[in-house]
């Protein structure tokens, strides 16, 4: 079956520094791939999405780029924020919009000021 | 923008009580979605449906059923109440386009307590 894997932590960063979170899949066909974000006390806002390999999906300086040959898609973003202090999540989806997601655990993201 | 409404914020029921959790979108999608999320193991589908009357089992099922009676309304219900099911539950939905995977539009979540 589909399988998501994701660093998991919590990671701690200070301010201005350089974020990467790995996420590879495993799944039987081509997935769609997704970045989640969820705030404190809130539900699971997208963040960014690539649909086919060599994508790159990016949004609010946020960038991440579907990687076939390693089956990653790893979220990346030059200089963080304390705001971007949140939980991202790494899913996948092959069923065409009607199937549910696959999520990875998620990555806990603190940033320090 | 897409809403999705879940009724509670916050549950608090007790073992063996039958639970019903509600979910409101406001955008005509097709497909409507309920997961639970614990921490350490992310979030899991429970159930999903694609269209009114129709619902399809996720990856953990059990102990669960839904109703999808109208379009915008997605419901979970828990027929008898167990301390393993005190969790938080995500509704989402998503527009059915017949092409590319579209993404699912999540409500804030209902954190629900079973003692």
């Amino acid at each position: 079956g589909n399988s998501v894997t994701q660093m998991e932590g919590p990671v701690t960063l200070s301010e201005e520094a350089f974020l990467t979170i790995n996420c590879t899949y495993t799944a039987t066909g081509y997935p769609s791939l997704f970045w989640y974000v969820q705030y404190p006390g809130e539900g699971l806002q997208l963040l960014l999405k690539a649909t086919k390999a060599d994508d790159k999906g990016s949004n609010k300086g946020f960038e991440a780029t579907y990687r076939k040959e390693t089956t990653s898609f790893h979220l990346e973003k030059g200089s963080v924020q304390v705001s971007d202090s949140a939980v991202y999540f790494c899913a996948l989806s092959e069923g065409g919009g009607a199937d549910g997601l696959t999520f990875g655990k998620g990555t806990h993201l603190i940033i320090q000021p | 923008d897409v809403k999705v409404t879940q009724s509670s914020r916050y549950l608090v029921k007790r073992t063996g009580e039958k639970v019903f959790l509600e979910c409101v979108q406001d955008m005509d999608h097709e497909n409507m979605f309920w997961y639970r999320q614990d921490p350490g193991l992310g979030l899991r589908l429970i159930y999903f449906s694609y269209d009114v009357k129709m619902k399809e089992k996720g990856d953990i099922p059990e102990g669960y059923s839904v109703s999808r009676e109208k379009k915008e309304r997605f419901s979970l219900i828990l027929e008898s109440a167990s301390t393993n099911q005190t969790s938080m539950y995500l509704c989402a939905s998503s527009p059915e386009t017949g092409a590319l995977n579209q993404p699912q539009h999540f409500g804030d979540g209902t954190r629900l307590s079973i003692l």
